[in-house]
């Protein structure tokens, strides 16, 4: 079944330092993949999404993502962690058949001032 | 502006009643979604419509139903079947047949007392 697997369920950076979420999903010949994130109390935000364009995406608030094929990977980064950006991240993959999403855990990022 | 809206925000309901969360959408989607989701659960599928008047059952439908009778409108009612109903609801929208985007409103909480 397609699945997706975020690697931790929290993660804690101090403001100014690099940010890694890390996901992985179960293999797929073609897969659609997504960054949400959720501010408390608060619907999903599409960060950014893959669909095989290129396999650096760009997304909104300066995070990204590297999609890599041989480690089942779509990793989101960012240079330098905001305050705001505390919140929780989803990385879904879409199902072509039925248009829904499938989620993981999710990853609740932390940022210490 | 565009958008899903949720009402109510907060529920409170007393055990052995239903509930109906509203649903409203003005993107012109025609596939919308319900979505439960629990501390450190992620997102799990309650139900999905792609199309007035059908809809299919997600991976947690037991104790939940739903109605498709317009196209901008999908209310999930939460009957007293469901064993344990205190969560926080999310509505999404999307295109169909598309690209797996989907458009989150801002959720409702309902708490069984």
């Amino acid at each position: 079944a397609q699945s997706v697997t975020q690697l931790d369920s929290h993660v804690s950076v101090s403001e100014g330092t690099p940010v890694l979420l890390r996901c992985n999903y179960s293999s797929s010949y073609s897969p659609s993949l997504f960054w949400y994130v959720q501010h408390p109390n608060k619907g999903l935000q599409l960060l950014l999404k893959y669909t095989s364009a290129a396999t650096l995406v760009k997304g909104i608030n300066g995070f990204e993502a590297e999609f890599k094929k041989s480690e089942t990977s779509f990793h989101l980064t960012k240079p330098s962690a905001h305050m705001s950006d505390a919140a929780e991240y989803f990385c879904p993959r879409g199902s072509s058949n039925t248009g829904k999403l499938i989620f993981g855990q999710g990853t609740t990022l932390q940022v210490k001032p | 502006d565009g958008g899903i809206t949720q009402s109510p925000k907060y529920l409170f309901r007393k055990e052995g009643q239903n509930v109906t969360l509203s649903c409203e959408q003005n993107l012109n989607h025609d596939a919308m979604y319900w979505y439960r989701q629990d501390p450190g659960q992620g997102l799990r599928l309650i139900y999905y419509s792609q199309i007035v008047n059908d809809f299919q059952k997600g991976d947690i439908a037991e104790g939940y139903s739903v109605s498709r009778e317009k196209k901008e409108s999908f209310p999930l009612t939460v009957t007293s079947a469901q064993k344990n109903p205190t969560a926080f609801y999310l509505c999404a929208s999307s295109i169909w047949p598309g690209n797996n985007v989907l458009t989150f409103g801002a959720g409702s909480r309902l708490t069984v007392l």
